[in-house]
């Protein structure tokens, strides 16, 4: 059974870049591809974007400039970095296996809350 | 691009069925098979419950059944139990290696 973990500070200040890493268990990264998804408090969920396990990368154009996306296979694990945050960035971020070429998001992690306040 | 559009709310009693819809445009619904719902309870992640508009990954009960006619997709609960009050949200490959996500329906067991 595959099994994530998101980690990373709880608070950011605005302005500065949300960093939060996925630890990935019961399978090896390679071979698949990896996302992240945003739901803020009482909303729905927002795909943030995937990487496969090679490094490319897909972006949701809305926040493509100010999201990267990163996989250490030698760890097996994944990472976001956000810049610019605001306000509105702050939310329950879900690391997740897919969605792949069919679109799927099979397995979820926990979900970490990210606050943006000074 | 827009979220997919989900009725806000929906309900039925224990043993009854219910619909919810998630409407979209050609560009995503419409235009390809790869219509996902999934499930989530208060405080929980969410759960895949249907991928490629009707199928059931294994343990989902087949109480929940889905399709797609032309841009709307739909999600069926039927035998409502208690254990099925929960959000429940539709997403969609929407081209360019996007994807989209319907806003949710909370769904209600009277």
């Amino acid at each position: 059974q595959v099994q994530l973990q998101e980690s990373g500070p709880g608070l950011a200040k605005p302005s500065e870049t949300l960093s939060l890493t996925c630890t990935v268990s019961g399978d090896s990264v390679s071979g698949y591809y990896w996302g992240w998804i945003r739901q803020p408090a009482g909303k729905g969920l927002e795909w943030i974007g995937r990487i496969y396990s090679s490094g490319n990368t897909n972006y949701n154009p809305s926040l493509k400039s100010r999201v990267t996306m990163s996989v250490d296979t030698s760890k097996n694990q994944f990472s976001l970095s956000l810049s610019s945050v605001t306000a509105a960035d702050t939310a329950m971020y879900y690391c997740a296996r897919g969605p792949g070429i069919r679109a799927i998001i099979d397995f979820w992690g926990q979900g970490t809350l990210v606050t943006v306040s000074s | 691009q827009s979220a997919l559009t989900q009725p806000p709310s929906a309900s039925g009693s224990p043993g009854q069925s219910v619909t919810i819809s998630c409407t979209g445009s050609t560009s995503d619904v419409g235009g390809y098979n790869y219509v996902s719902w999934y499930q989530q309870h208060p405080g929980k992640a969410p759960k895949l419950m249907i991928y490629e508009v009707s199928k059931r990954p294994s343990g989902v009960p087949d109480r929940f059944s889905a399709s797609k006619s032309g841009n709307t997709a739909s999600l069926t609960v039927s035998g409502l139990q208690a254990e099925d009050e929960a959000d429940y949200y539709c997403s969609s490959y929407a081209g360019s290696y996007n994807v989209l996500f319907g806003g949710g329906t909370k769904l209600t067991v009277l």
